[in-house]
């Protein structure tokens, strides 16, 4: 049983701080990772993908990812309240239908 | 169309009755995904269509559930003889992986809007 797991929060940050959001996977052959941003009432969207150990940037966020830990971050430098919202982490294992398994979430507020 | 498309948007339903939930893909994507998410939790898979192969059912969890592509373009998922437990959001999403392995484990799904379940 392939487990993705994510701390629920809420994760409370003040506007401008770096928040940090983690998510632990079971299935060592782990390749592909995502994250996904959820509003409250709204469907996830993509904001990073990674699948190489090291970090990769992207404006303020930046994914990280540690294959022999077994896990992978993602940091919002600069938080604005408009990222406070629901962050979903998703981990494609190899073989199968690669269906990704999604973590349950990581509830961030950023209050001004 | 632009993105993926659900409706109803809302389903209020007594028990015991049936429903059916639409979901119209990315035009072009051959896979779609069905996901039920339940209040404060992640997304949980239900059923997988990947062009003509069979799809995978390995995660709806009764025979009350099913849900066919026709074409393979639209997807209705239906729930027979409902349950208050099957309240929930139940999402859509669609992608293109293509069909080699490295772009398969690089599978980006785009979701739908979803359809609020209330079973009464």
């Amino acid at each position: 049983q392939k487990e993705v797991e994510q701390n629920s929060g809420p994760l409370s940050v003040p506007e401008g701080a770096i928040a940090s959001l983690n998510c632990t996977y079971s299935d060592r052959v782990s390749q592909s990772f995502f994250w996904y941003r959820q509003y409250s009432g709204k469907s996830p969207e993509l904001i990073m993908s990674i699948y190489s150990n090291g970090d990769k940037e992207d404006g303020r966020f930046t994914a990280q990812l540690n294959k022999a830990s077994q896990y992978v971050s993602l940091l919002i430098r600069d938080s604005q309240p408009s990222d406070s919202a629901t962050y979903l982490c998703a981990v494609i294992t190899p073989g199968g239908s690669y269906i990704p398994t999604f973590g349950r979430g990581t509830s961030l507020i950023v209050h001004p | 169309g632009a993105g993926v498309s659900q409706s109803p948007s809302n389903k209020v339903t007594e028990k015991g009755k049936d429903v059916e939930l639409r979901c119209d893909p990315i035009s072009g994507h051959t896979a779609l995904y069905w996901y039920r998410q339940s209040l404060g939790q992640g997304l949980e898979f239900l059923i997988y269509f990947q062009g003509n192969s069979a799809p995978d059912k390995s995660g709806l969890p009764s025979d009350r559930f099913s849900a066919e592509r026709t074409g393979g373009s639209v997807s209705t998922l239906t729930i027979q003889r409902t349950q208050q437990e099957d309240s929930a959001v139940y999402l859509c999403a669609s992608s293109n992986p293509g069909l080699a392995e490295g772009a398969l484990a690089k599978n980006i799904q785009y979701f739908g809007a979803g359809t609020r379940l209330s079973v009464l």
